[in-house]
């Protein structure tokens, strides 16, 4: 059974710190997800990435296969970037994801 | 012009009481899901639909029943409602790619159910 674990599970941030989430998982992974939930509480899709490094804007997720891995980094972060940060995990032979915990970040300006 | 689009967003009901939350995708994607989310803001899928048809029935009590008339819709129905059922319910839709786990998701608003 997978099991995802992130930390930490609360980080608080001043404006234009850059900014660093863990996810750690226990067995082999088809694709590892980084979500984003608003304080309104919609959630967007920020990355889905199974070896390497993804980079959007001010965000990067990386990943290591080997070590079971993954962490999104936020440069310069900003208030807008408030949000809880959910890793989430695929396996081969189902469409079915595991969730991780969750990390609520605040950034104060 | 809302990809995805869930209602109502708010439902307050008494136990026992059967409701409906209905989703609509305009995305053109062939996958549709409903996700659980309680107090503790975690995340569980409960159900999936690929062009209509069940892939995921994760261990949901009979009274949960998922409707997919066509592709862009999948509604869920919950008879006899507990005070457990409160929590937030998320609709969400993806292009397949087949039972990978690579699927992308993009989610509706959310549909808070609260049971008194």
């Amino acid at each position: 059974k997978n099991e995802v674990e992130q930390s930490p599970q609360n980080l608080t941030a001043q404006e234009g710190e850059f900014i660093t989430i863990n996810c750690s998982y226990s067995v082999g992974i088809s694709a590892l997800h980084w979500l984003q939930q608003h304080p309104g509480g919609g959630i967007v899709s920020l990355f889905m990435l199974s070896s390497g490094k993804k980079k959007h804007g001010r965000l990067i997720a990386t990943i290591n296969i080997q070590e079971k891995h993954s962490s999104l980094h936020i440069t310069a972060s900003h208030p807008r970037d408030s949000a809880v940060y959910i890793c989430a995990t695929g396996t081969y032979n189902t469409d079915k994801l595991i969730f991780g915990t969750g990390t609520r970040l605040q950034v104060f300006p | 012009d809302t990809a995805v689009s869930q209602t109502p967003k708010y439902l307050v009901t008494q136990m026992g009481n059967d409701k409906s939350i209905k989703c609509e995708q305009n995305l053109g994607h062939d996958t549709m899901y409903w996700y659980k989310q309680d107090s503790k803001k975690f995340l569980k899928i409960m159900f999936s639909y690929n062009n209509k048809e069940l892939i995921i029935n994760e261990t949901v009590p009979n009274r949960f029943s998922p409707k997919s008339p066509d592709k862009a819709h999948l509604n869920l129905h919950i008879n006899s409602l507990e005070l457990g059922d409160s929590a937030v319910y998320f609709c969400a839709s993806s292009l397949w790619t087949g039972s990978n786990g690579a699927n992308v998701l993009t989610f509706g608003a959310g549909s808070r159910l609260t049971v008194l």
